[in-house]
């Protein structure tokens, strides 16, 4: 079956610092990838997303970056604080289903 | 608007007995899913809906029975509840499934089977 392999599954970075996570997908033809962000004990919620016709997308200190070839997607966090401090997924869409298939999700740890 | 929301959120069941979790949503959302999430196993789809009257599986679908009679409610029950089935439950909706349209997801329901 279709999978997402998200890595690393932790990461400490200072804060000020840049954290990067990637994921990589099997279905050549996914073409929508969500990421979301999910503090403790609470629900995740959308921080960025990106259409398979678009190489990059920024928000603010969030980017998320599409290479379709390699079938890899990352999210960039740059200038990290305290609050960024959770856990991320990323998911990608099932060509021909409705269905998402989710990462197993990285816990980001900013140190003050 | 509410937006997603689940109850129960805490509930302990012993082996064997049944429950049905709910769910429900007042955006007028046509898509709707059901979730668990266990320790370093990200999420994983239960079932789900792309409108009233139809529903599919997902991943794990076994040990699991949804409908879906409304646009708002999409109710999961557990047939037969066993300790596998322990996890946080989490439901979820968005206008449209692969848009660019936001998925909302509910606060979750923690369920311990003993």
């Amino acid at each position: 079956g279709e999978n997402v392999e998200q890595h690393p599954s932790t990461l400490s970075v200072q804060e000020g610092d840049s954290a990067v996570i990637k994921c990589t997908y099997s279905d050549s033809a996914s073409n929508y990838f969500p990421w979301y962000k999910q503090e403790l004990g609470k629900r995740p919620q959308l921080i960025i997303d990106i259409r398979s016709n678009v190489g990059e997308k920024k928000d603010q200190r969030i980017a998320v970056t599409l290479n379709k070839t390699a079938k890899h997607f990352s999210l960039h966090i740059t200038e990290t604080q305290p609050e960024d401090s959770a856990v991320y997924f990323c998911a990608a869409s099932i060509t021909g289903t409705y269905k998402y298939i989710f990462g197993t999700g990285t816990r980001l740890k900013v140190l003050a | 608007n509410a937006g997603v929301t689940q109850t129960p959120k805490f509930q302990v069941l012993k082996t064997g007995q049944s429950m049905t979790l709910q769910c429900a949503q007042d955006m007028n959302h046509e898509y709707m899913s059901w979730y668990r999430q266990d320790p370093g196993m990200g999420l994983r789809l239960i079932h789900y809906s792309v409108g009233a009257g139809i529903t599919d599986q997902g991943e794990v679908p076994n040990g699991y029975n949804v409908s879906r009679s409304t646009t708002e409610d999409f109710p999961l029950r557990l047939l037969s509840a066993a300790p596998s089935q322990t996890s946080v439950y989490f439901c979820a909706s968005s206008y449209a499934f692969g848009s660019t349209d936001t998925q909302y997801f509910g606060p979750g329901t923690r369920l311990t089977v003993l």
